[in-house]
């Protein structure tokens, strides 16, 4: 089946600082999508792309479609204690298999105050 | 703000035995989905419904699951006979259209001894 490598698996970092995570796939996605997930939770969508190319704004976080629609980047600017979680990419080939999610394998973030 | 709810929290089980997870979906909703998530892994995709039939299913789907909306507002997922390898969060999503933005709930989590 479809993979999807995400990275890095963890990041420590201080408050305040930014933050870059990507993922790159084999084959072609239609639509890619950022999730969080908070322990215990399920996941909560963050970014929705749907053009190669786009780039996306949600407050603090920016995310980019890559052109070969084969990958994504997701930017956290000016981390906050909050922002702790995982962070997970997610592909939509389309066609028929709409909602079927191809998800990577997660980023950890952890934040110092 | 409207969300989708699952229950039980978490089910203890002897392998062999049946279990039914139950969802709630967000109610103007038309598409319907089973995730699962192995303590520490990816989120994996199980299984889509929309007007009353399964529109697709991955491997891990096989003839022990089965899925029902058996009243218009309750979306079931049923294992017939766990295994140990069942044990896995297990996520109820939704959506309204065909977007990927899916809703995820907050998971029920299985335990197979």
């Amino acid at each position: 089946g479809q993979q999807l490598n995400q990275s890095p698996q963890s990041m420590f970092i201080q408050e305040g600082e930014d933050v870059s995570m990507n993922c790159t796939s084999s084959s072609i996605f239609n639509t890619w999508l950022w999730y969080k997930q908070d322990p215990g939770e399920g996941p909560v969508l963050l970014i929705a792309l749907y053009k190669a190319g786009e780039l996306t704004s949600n407050g603090r976080l920016t995310a980019q479609f890559g052109i070969t629609r084969k990958d994504s980047f997701l930017n956290i600017s000016a981390s906050i204690p909050s922002d702790v979680g995982i962070y997970f990419c997610a592909g939509q080939r389309g066609g028929t298999s709409y909602g079927k999610l191809t998800f990577g394998q997660g980023t950890i973030l952890t934040v110092h105050p | 703000e409207p969300e989708v709810t699952q229950t039980p929290s978490h089910q203890v089980t002897q392998m062999g035995q049946e279990v039914i997870l139950r969802c709630v979906p967000i109610s103007n909703h038309l598409y319907f989905y089973w995730y699962r998530q192995i303590l520490g892994q990816k989120v994996e995709f199980l299984v889509s419904f929309y007007n009353n039939e399964i529109s697709e299913k991955s491997e891990i789907f096989d003839d022990q699951f089965s899925v029902e909306r058996p009243d218009g507002s309750n979306f079931t997922l049923k294992i017939r006979s766990t295994k140990l390898e069942d044990s896995a969060m297990y996520f109820c999503a939704s959506t309204t259209d065909v977007t990927g933005e899916l809703f995820f709930g907050e998971g029920s989590r299985l335990t197979v001894l």
